[in-house]
């Protein structure tokens, strides 16, 4: 069975650092692309950015709200995809979700960690 | 990044079928991308439920139901997802996904489908 487990979450203050981690199992890690959607509260889905497989070179990409402050890489041989956000905004206030990439579909969701961002 | 727009709401009885469109801007023609429909019922994270491109080239999610297909009205240059039979259970919120670009992503704002 496939899951995802975020962690990482919780409450920041602005222009600090934070790092999302996401625990696969129940397939073979080094495969997938892996990618990072968000959800403001009571907002609709935004994606994040993802990191293609060793595979395809394991380069990243970003949407362009996060770029430059995001980055998004991956251990395989410990089956975890990381977020690492800094200078985070308000705006940065979701819940974020690991996924499964396949064929750019996003196939498996974890089940979201909390980020707010408030002094 | 291209803006997808999604009616915020639509409703239908159980039975009935649900057409939910997911309409591009002028400038992206539909009949060029894999339309993606995602499913999220309140305080889950979203399900996965199929792509359309054609008819030849579609597919569904894992466990999705068949009542759930995809189509194109070129003419409108809008994605379609029809629910047909509809549920109780079909009460979610749907988001339709295209990648303009192998670099990046876009949903839809979402629309809410109340079963009457």
């Amino acid at each position: 069975e496939v899951q995802l487990v975020e962690s990482g979450g919780g409450l920041v203050q602005p222009g600090r650092s934070l790092r999302l981690s996401c625990t696969a199992s129940g397939f073979t890690f080094g495969d997938y692309a892996m990618s990072w959607v968000r959800q403001a509260p009571g907002k609709g889905l935004e994606w994040v950015g993802f990191i293609r497989s060793k595979a395809y070179g394991g380069t990243t990409e970003y949407a362009a709200s996060v770029k430059g402050r995001f980055t998004i890489s991956r251990d395989d041989s410990k089956s975890i995809a990381y977020l690492q956000m800094n200078s985070l905004k308000t705006e940065d206030t979701a819940v974020y979700y690991c996924t499964r990439s396949n064929w750019n579909a996003f196939d498996y969701w974890g089940q979201g960690t909390l980020v707010t961002v408030s002094s | 990044q291209p803006v997808l727009t999604q009616p915020p709401s639509s409703s239908a009885s159980p039975g009935e079928s649900a057409r939910l469109t997911c309409t591009l801007p002028s400038d992206i023609n539909v009949g060029s991308y894999n339309i993606y429909w995602y499913q999220q019922k309140p305080g889950s994270p979203p399900r996965y439920l199929l792509y359309y491109y054609s008819d030849s080239d579609k597919g569904q999610g894992s466990g999705v139901p068949s009542r759930f297909s995809g189509s194109k009205d070129a003419s409108a240059n809008t994605g379609i997802l029809l629910i047909s039979g509809l549920q109780s259970e079909d009460e979610a919120d749907y988001y339709c996904m295209i990648w303009p670009s192998n670099a990046s992503g876009v949903f839809g704002g979402g629309t809410k489908l109340t079963v009457l």
